[in-house]
C-alpha cells in the first residue's frame, strides 16, 4: 500500500496567518491528490482534487501545490472556521490510502 | 445539496457482523461510486471499498474476506456488512460519493459518520 506522510501532525496559528501543511507519498502518485477538512462531529468537506482543482464553493484562500510525491495544502489569511483537521488522500491506486491528518490550532 | 447519512447499531457483540446503511438525498446514485471509509480511534483513515452505481464492487484487501456491499437504487441507499467482528473493528465508519471526470475518480461529498463499538 502507498504511504502517506503528512506533517505537521499539528500546527498553532493565528487569525491572519497563513500556514502551509505537506503530504509525502511514499510512491508517486502523479497528480491523484486530495485534501479535505474534518471538524468534531461533521463530515469531512472536499476541499482540493488532482492536488490542486478546488471543488466548486471552497475559498480560493485554499491552494494546493505538487505532484509526484509531494504536494502540500495552504491556507492563506486563516479565519476562525478554518481551525480543524486536515488530512490529505491518494486515489492513484488502491487501496486508496489518507495522510494522518493535522491539527489546526488556533494560537 | 447532496447528504449522506450514515445509520445502524451502536455496538456490535465480538464475532457478529457489523451492518451499516448510508442514505442518500438531494441527487441519484448514478453515475457516481460509493464508498464505505474507517477511522479507528487514535488511528488514521482506512478505506473499506466502493460500490459502483451498477453494483459492482472493489474491497480493501486488507478486510476483502469479511466485507460485503450492497446497493438499494429505489431507496437511494448502499449498505456495508463487516462479518466477525474483533475490538480492531471498532471505529467511526463514513461514508462518501465518488464522482469520476475526465478520467480520474474523487471523493466529493462524505457523511458525518457513525461510531460502532464491537463490544460484549
Amino acid at each position: 500500500d502507498i504511504q502517506m506522510a503528512q506533517s505537521p501532525s499539528s500546527l498553532s496559528a493565528s487569525v491572519g496567518d497563513t500556514v502551509t501543511i505537506t503530504c509525502r507519498a511514499s510512491e508517486d502518485i502523479g497528480n491523484f491528490l486530495a485534501w479535505f477538512q474534518q471538524k468534531p462531529g461533521k463530515a469531512p468537506k472536499s476541499l482540493i482534487f488532482d492536488a490542486s482543482t478546488l471543488h466548486s464553493g471552497v475559498p480560493s484562500k485554499f491552494s494546493g501545490t505538487g505532484s509526484g510525491t509531494d504536494f502540500t495544502l495552504t491556507i492563506s489569511g486563516l479565519q476562525p472556521e478554518d481551525f480543524a483537521t486536515y488530512f490529505c488522500q491518494q486515489y492513484n491506486i488502491y487501496p486508496y490510502t489518507f495522510g494522518e491528518g493535522t491539527k489546526l490550532e488556533i494560537k | 445539496q447532496v447528504q449522506l447519512l450514515e445509520s445502524g447499531p451502536r455496538q456490535v457483540k465480538p464475532s457478529e457482523t457489523l451492518s451499516l446503511t448510508c442514505s442518500v438525498s438531494g441527487g441519484s446514485m448514478s453515475p457516481f461510486f460509493w464508498n464505505w471509509i474507517r477511522q479507528s480511534p487514535g488511528k488514521g483513515l482506512e478505506w473499506i471499498g466502493y460500490i459502483s452505481y451498477t453494483g459492482s464492487t472493489y474491497y480493501n484487501a486488507s478486510l476483502k474476506s469479511r466485507v460485503s456491499m450492497s446497493l438499494d437504487t429505489s431507496k437511494n441507499q448502499f449498505s456495508l456488512n463487516v462479518d466477525a467482528v474483533t475490538a480492531a473493528d471498532t471505529a467511526v465508519y463514513y461514508c462518501g460519493r465518488e464522482v469520476c471526470s475526465r478520467g480520474t475518480c474523487h471523493f466529493d461529498y462524505w457523511g458525518q459518520g457513525t461510531l460502532v463499538i464491537v463490544s460484549s
